[in-house]
């Protein structure tokens, strides 16, 4: 089946450092890919997606390429912000069922 | 409203009670899913909605989780004899109709149900 395997955390970073979160999946088919990101006290909310090979989705500085030959959809941020504090969830759609990784937990210090 | 609004926001609740936890999604939206995130673990699929019927309930952990959904809109995830290792944060989604590969799913704040 499906599945999803994010990094595990927490990663902290100083603000200012370069931030990758690994993810790889296992699908079938052509899948979406998308990451959603989770602030401390809020809900779920997307941050960036990609749709086919190749495409690299981004938001907020954020960045992650989908690379089929690699199965990966590692996010990256240049220059990371006390604000970007959260956990990050990798995550994979084929067909209806979205399935997630286990999160990653990134701090921030200024 | 504007988004998913999950009630209550939390929940606390004495072993072998039943609990049930209500979602509003997105007006329109006809695709509807619940999730659970269990402390330090990641989400957990637990059952989707197209409209009022459910084709999918396999991640429904055990038969004394269950859920039912009216008029295409409200749905309610009902926990019966609730154990200690049912407290987590359960979470609703909606999206439009899931027929496309690209659908964006729009999560509620979760409910936090802890069994005590």
């Amino acid at each position: 089946g499906n599945s999803v395997t994010q990094m595990e955390g927490p990663v902290t970073l100083s603000e200012e450092a370069f931030l990758t979160i690994n993810c790889t999946y296992t699908a079938t088919g052509y899948p979406s890919l998308f990451w959603y990101v989770q602030y401390p006290g809020e809900g779920l909310q997307l941050l960036l997606k990609a749709t086919k090979a190749d495409d690299k989705g981004s938001n907020k500085g954020f960045e992650a390429t989908y690379r089929k030959e690699t199965t990966s959809f590692h996010l990256e941020k240049g220059s990371v912000q006390v604000s970007d504090s959260a956990v990050y969830f990798c995550a994979l759609r084929g067909g209806f069922k979205t399935i997630f990784g286990a999160g990653t937990r990134l701090f921030v210090k200024a | 409203g504007a988004g998913v609004s999950q009630s209550p926001s939390n929940k606390v609740t004495e072993k072998g009670k039943d609990v049930e936890l209500r979602c509003d999604p997105i007006s329109g939206h006809t695709a509807l899913y619940w999730y659970r995130q269990s402390l330090g673990q990641g989400l957990e699929f637990l059952i989707y909605f197209q409209g009022n019927s459910a084709p999918d309930k396999s991640g429904l952990p055990s038969d004394r989780f269950s859920a039912e959904r009216t008029g295409g809109s409200v749905s309610t995830l009902t926990i019966q004899r609730t154990q200690q290792e049912d407290s987590a944060v359960y979470l609703c989604a909606s999206s439009l109709a899931p027929s496309g590969w690209y659908t964006e799913a729009f999560f509620g704040q979760g409910t936090r149900l802890t069994v005590v």
